[in-house]
Order: C-alpha cells, then sequence, then structure tokens
C-alpha cells in the first residue's frame, strides 16, 4: 500500500521560504506526477505545481516565481520550497501522487498545517 | 474565484438522488478528463471519479460522473448520512498548463 508523509516546519515567518518533504513509502517514485496542494483553513484546494519522477516541472501560474518542486529517487522523496512566503500562504499543505493522468490523484498524504507568523 | 465552477453547497435528504455540476471551458472540461474527489471533515480528499466517469475500487456505485461539453456533473443517488463532505472536481487546463480544481461544494444530509 502506497503511503505519502508530509514533513518540515509547522511555523515560518513572514518573507522566509516554506519547505517541505514528501515521503513516499509502499512504492516506487519512478513512472508518476507529484503534486503539492494546499487548503486554506475553510477554503478549497489550489494546486502548487507538480513534477514527473525523471525531474520536469508544471507550476500554478499564480505561484511559479516563488515555487521550487524538486525530486530525490534515492530518497523515494520530493520537495517543495515556497519563497517570500506571507500570512495568505497560511494553509494545509498535502502531496500527492498523479496516476495515469496528472490530475488523478490517487493517494495522498493527511496534509500538514503551515502557519505564516512571525 | 475559482477556474471550475460548482456550486457552494447542496443538500438532499436520505435516499434521495442529488447532482453537484462543474462548469468549465474548452481549455479544461471541454478538452481533458474530470476527476472528483470526496474530502471528509478533517480529512485529505479521496479520489472517487476518475476519467470522467470511472469509479476507484471500493467506491460505491451510488456515485457516478459524466461529461459533456464543458460541464461534468457528479450524480449520487441513495444518498446516506455518511456522504456529507466536500466534494471538488478538478481538471488539466491546457492554456493555464496547469491542474485547476472547482471551489468545492458543501453536501448536507438532512
Amino acid at each position: 500500500q502506497v503511503q505519502l508523509q508530509e514533513s518540515g516546519p509547522g511555523l515560518v515567518k513572514p518573507s522566509e521560504t516554506l519547505s517541505l518533504t514528501c515521503t513516499v513509502s509502499g512504492g516506487s517514485i519512478s513512472n508518476y506526477y507529484w503534486s503539492w496542494i494546499r487548503q486554506p483553513p475553510g477554503k478549497g484546494l489550489e494546486w502548487i505545481g507538480n513534477i514527473y519522477y525523471s525531474g520536469g516541472t508544471n507550476y500554478n501560474p499564480s505561484l511559479k516565481n516563488r515555487v521550487t518542486i524538486s525530486v530525490d529517487t534515492s530518497k523515494n522523496q520530493f520537495s517543495l520550497k515556497l519563497s517570500s512566503v506571507t500570512a495568505a500562504d497560511t494553509a494545509v499543505y498535502y502531496c500527492a501522487r498523479g496516476a495515469g493522468g496528472v490530475s488523478n490523484f490517487d493517494y495522498w498524504g493527511q496534509g500538514t498545517l503551515v502557519t505564516v507568523s512571525s | 474565484q475559482s477556474v471550475l465552477t460548482q456550486p457552494p453547497s447542496a443538500s438532499g435528504t436520505p435516499g434521495q438522488r442529488v447532482t453537484i455540476s462543474c462548469s468549465g471551458s474548452s481549455s479544461n472540461i471541454g478538452s481533458n478528463n474530470v476527476y472528483w474527489y470526496q474530502q471528509l471533515p478533517g480529512t485529505a480528499p479521496k479520489l472517487l471519479i476518475y476519467r470522467n466517469n470511472q469509479r476507484p475500487s471500493g467506491v460505491p456505485d451510488r456515485f457516478s460522473g459524466s461529461k459533456s461539453g464543458t460541464s461534468a456533473p457528479l450524480a449520487i443517488s441513495g444518498l446516506r448520512s455518511e456522504d456529507e463532505a466536500d466534494y471538488y472536481c478538478a481538471a488539466w487546463d491546457d492554456s493555464l498548463r496547469g491542474v485547476v480544481f472547482g471551489g468545492g461544494t458543501k453536501l448536507t444530509v438532512l
């Protein structure tokens, strides 16, 4: 059974960089798309971006200038960096696997709340 | 403002059939597959419908998806209390070069 687990700081100061890692267990990171999706408290889902296991990326145009997603196949992990954060970036951040289609998120992490505050 | 449009809320009584609409454009629903996700309170979203009308293993056949042009409704028949959740549609958008979600629909079982 594939499992995804997000990890990283739960509190980030304004203007700093948010960094999260998603560890994939129970399956290979190869041959799939891997996405980051966030959900501000009480609001809907927002796709941040994805990376193919070989390294190709796509980013949400509204976040593109601040986002970097990378993959480490040797560790079965992929990571998110979001720079110059503000309170508007406070959200639950999910990692998810895209299988047979970029939007086909068949496995999700449990999510991790990241709060941007001084 | 979400790229895909859903009603913010829907409701029904146990046993009823409810439909949740998802409307988009030619660059997303009109040219790509639609996916539906169910999010129970306090949990991560779960894939409910893939490729417009396919159900993953374990999803009851009470849930059905369809697509026509730039619209893709989700139908839930034989409504049950455990169906009370938020529902999101999603699709790839060729113009934005990214995945777009609907704003979500909160389903209440009365």
